[in-house]
């Protein structure tokens, strides 16, 4: 079973739209959590972490639920510049990360 | 500030040759981690030092992969002999002792094994 499981799309919304990416993980020790953005053949970027009370930033929400183990990250109001692969990561006792196969989002003029 | 360096940034080797990656971190980073992205697949972690020690390898594949990050500073990765399934990204990343969790990514180095 894989430790993160993310819907790999492709997401293609408008602009201005809204859109939701959703990610559960299967260890339930899991200690930390983030969302990472990957351009295509780019390294990935740390977007944002996600506390357990929920976090926002700009446009972007990220939500935590522990007892159903997933996380969500929110885009509001969609920019040609938010294309781009969303990477859902976890950390359990060490540093090491796991990542999501990634969803894929094109925001369309 | 400096980014994460690696080098090169693409390699193409025939199966049966060696190749070496090498890995700059940000200056003052103490965390050095390796990953790897297989085509189609999640990117996945190889190993983590500490400064000059491995503090966990558990990712390492096989004992084909040799990481090496001699006086704490850059990293290389060794792959021989290479094999078909060997070729992807091999990112890298580091981060500060304070922060481990804030982890920044190199350009990543795209290995081709034909």
């Amino acid at each position: 079973r894989k430790e993160v499981e993310q819907d790999p799309g492709p997401f293609n919304v408008p602009e201005g739209a809204t859109v939701a990416f959703n990610c559960t993980y299967s260890n339930s020790a899991s200690q930390s959590f983030f969302w990472y953005r990957q351009d295509c053949r780019k390294e990935p970027k740390l977007l944002m972490s996600v506390y357990s009370s929920g976090n926002e930033d700009g446009r972007f929400t990220a939500q935590l639920n522990r007892a159903s183990q997933y996380i969500s990250l929110l885009i509001r109001d969609s920019k040609l510049s938010d294309s781009a692969t969303y990477l859902c990561v976890v950390t359990s006792t060490g540093n090491q990360f796991y990542f999501g196969t990634g969803t894929s989002l094109t925001v369309i003029p | 500030e400096a980014g994460v360096t690696q080098f090169p940034s693409h390699s193409v080797i025939e199966k049966g040759q060696t190749v070496t990656l090498r890995c700059d971190p940000i200056s003052g980073h103490d965390n050095l981690y390796w990953y790897r992205r297989v085509m189609g697949k999640e990117i996945k972690f190889l190993l983590h030092f500490v400064k000059e020690s491995k503090q966990d390898e558990s990712g390492m594949p096989n004992n084909r992969f040799l990481a090496e990050r001699t006086g704490g500073t850059y990293s290389t990765l060794k792959v021989q002999p290479a094999e078909l399934e060997d070729s992807g990204v091999y990112f890298c990343a580091s981060s500060h002792p304070g922060d481990p969790y804030e982890q920044y990514f190199g350009p990543g180095t795209r290995l081709t094994v034909t």
